[in-house]
């Protein structure tokens, strides 16, 4: 069974400061792994995906995240964060073999400031 | 950029009652999903549906829940009898293909509340 563990509920940083959003997954087939993030009262926006190309992904708004496969993680960063980064974001696994439901992990909000 | 939009935005219910969430996926996408998130907890995955059937369902997807694309652009998620249980966050999304490593675009919500 596919599942998502991000490790950190809320994250605090400095504008400015660089941002690291730790999420690992359990799969057992190869996963499709993918970020959304969720502004207060707004659905979920695709930061980026991985889908076994390149194991280091570009996203939107300069986030980025690494497949490494031996630590079964897809931690996501930012160098600097802006104000307008604040916001709830999701880690999400993929099973291949699935008609493409999403399994969710529990979220981690970010909060930035000034 | 084409969007998934959902209507209501906030939905308040008797429990007991009968509730229809409706959604309009983007136009060119064929595969259709609800998932629901309970305050403080994951987005759970409820249902996926494509050529006019569910596809697969999780069990929160019980017999009080039922989908259907009454017309070309509308997809809706009715619960017949509600529960204290179903206030929630429910989130219709949409993907042109099926397979896992496909992204699915996400409406903004619909906040239910049964009082």
């Amino acid at each position: 069974a596919q599942s998502v563990t991000q490790l950190d509920s809320h994250v605090s940083v400095s504008e400015g400061t660089p941002v690291l959003l730790r999420c690992n997954y359990s799969s057992s087939y190869s996963p499709s792994l993918f970020w959304y993030v969720q502004h207060p009262n707004k659905g979920l926006q695709l930061l980026l995906k991985y889908t076994s190309a390149a194991t280091l992904v570009k996203g939107i708004n300069g986030f980025e995240a690494e497949f490494k496969k031996s630590e079964t993680s897809f931690h996501l960063t930012k160098p600097s964060a802006h104000m307008s980064d604040a916001a709830e974001y999701f880690c999400v696994v993929s099973d291949r073999g699935s008609q493409g439901n999403l399994i969710f992990g529990k979220g981690t909000k970010l909060s930035v400031k000034p | 950029e084409p969007e998934v939009t959902q209507t209501p935005s906030h939905q308040v219910t008797q429990m007991g009652q009968e509730v229809i969430l409706r959604c309009v996926p983007i136009s060119n996408h064929l595969y259709f999903y609800w998932y629901r998130q309970i305050l403080g907890q994951k987005v759970e995955f409820l249902v996926s549906f494509y050529n006019n059937e569910i596809s697969e369902k999780s069990e929160i997807f019980d017999d009080q829940f039922s989908v259907e694309r009454p017309d070309g652009s509308n997809f809706t998620l009715k619960i017949r009898s509600t529960k204290l249980e179903d206030s929630a966050m429910y989130f219709c999304a949409s993907s042109d293909t099926g397979t896992g490593g496909t992204p699915q675009h996400f409406g903004d919500g619909t906040r239910l509340s049964i009082l």
